[in-house]
């Protein structure tokens, strides 16, 4: 069935470095996707979201980028911080129920 | 905060034992949603709902799971006669409609001994 994956299921950088997670999704008909980080012990935290007539969206320290050619989505977090470690998912709506992938996890090293 | 509420946050049952976990909604948000989710691995979607109508179930729903949500509120989700698979972090969310960001709760954790 279709599916969405992360390319990295982990992921280190130094506190300040940008970081990038990518995602790749299966569902060429997908027009919504979001990106989640999740804490130990919580539940998924909204970040950021795209719809597929955009090609990128910004939010505070956050951009996600979305390749429809490739079926490619990629969250980028500038000034990566210590409270930026986490499991981020991307997630696809399909027909209004989110599809997840995996997870990668960012570990923030000071 | 008024974000979704789960309670319990924690429930350890023996196999074979029913329980009932709630959820209660950001209080505009008339899509509720519940999730599966294991360790090391992304939330599964189980059921959802529109106003107080159970919209779509998943293959994953099996006829021991029953969700209710009777006034459009909050929700119920009861598993009976559990099992230890059923051993996993029960994920609600809500939304103002869709596509729109679903916002999750802190779940429930549920353990079978």
């Amino acid at each position: 069935g279709e599916s969405v994956g992360l390319h990295l299921p982990t992921l280190s950088v130094q506190e300040g470095d940008n970081s990038i997670i990518n995602c790749a999704y299966s569902n060429s008909a997908s027009d919504y996707f979001i990106w989640y980080k999740q804490e130990s012990g919580k539940g998924p935290q909204f970040i950021i979201d795209i719809r597929s007539n955009m090609d990128k969206r910004q939010g505070q320290r956050v951009t996600v980028l979305l390749n429809k050619t490739v079926k490619h989505l990629s969250l980028q977090i500038a000034a990566t911080q210590p409270g930026d470690s986490a499991v981020y998912f991307c997630a696809e709506n399909e027909r209004g129920k989110l599809i997840f992938g995996q997870g990668t996890e960012l570990s923030v090293k000071p | 905060d008024t974000g979704v509420s789960q309670d319990p946050r924690h429930k350890i049952t023996k196999r074979g034992q029913n329980v009932t976990f709630r959820c209660d909604p950001i209080s505009e948000h008339n899509r509720l949603y519940w999730y599966r989710q294991t360790l090391g691995q992304g939330p599964e979607f189980l059921t959802y709902f529109q106003n107080e109508a159970q919209l779509e179930k998943s293959r994953l729903l099996s006829d021991r799971f029953s969700a209710e949500r009777p006034k459009g509120s909050f929700s119920t989700l009861e598993i009976q006669r559990t099992e230890q698979g059923d051993s996993a972090m029960y994920l609600c969310a809500s939304s103002f409609g869709q596509p729109e960001p679903q916002h999750f709760g802190d779940g429930t954790r549920l353990s079978i001994l």
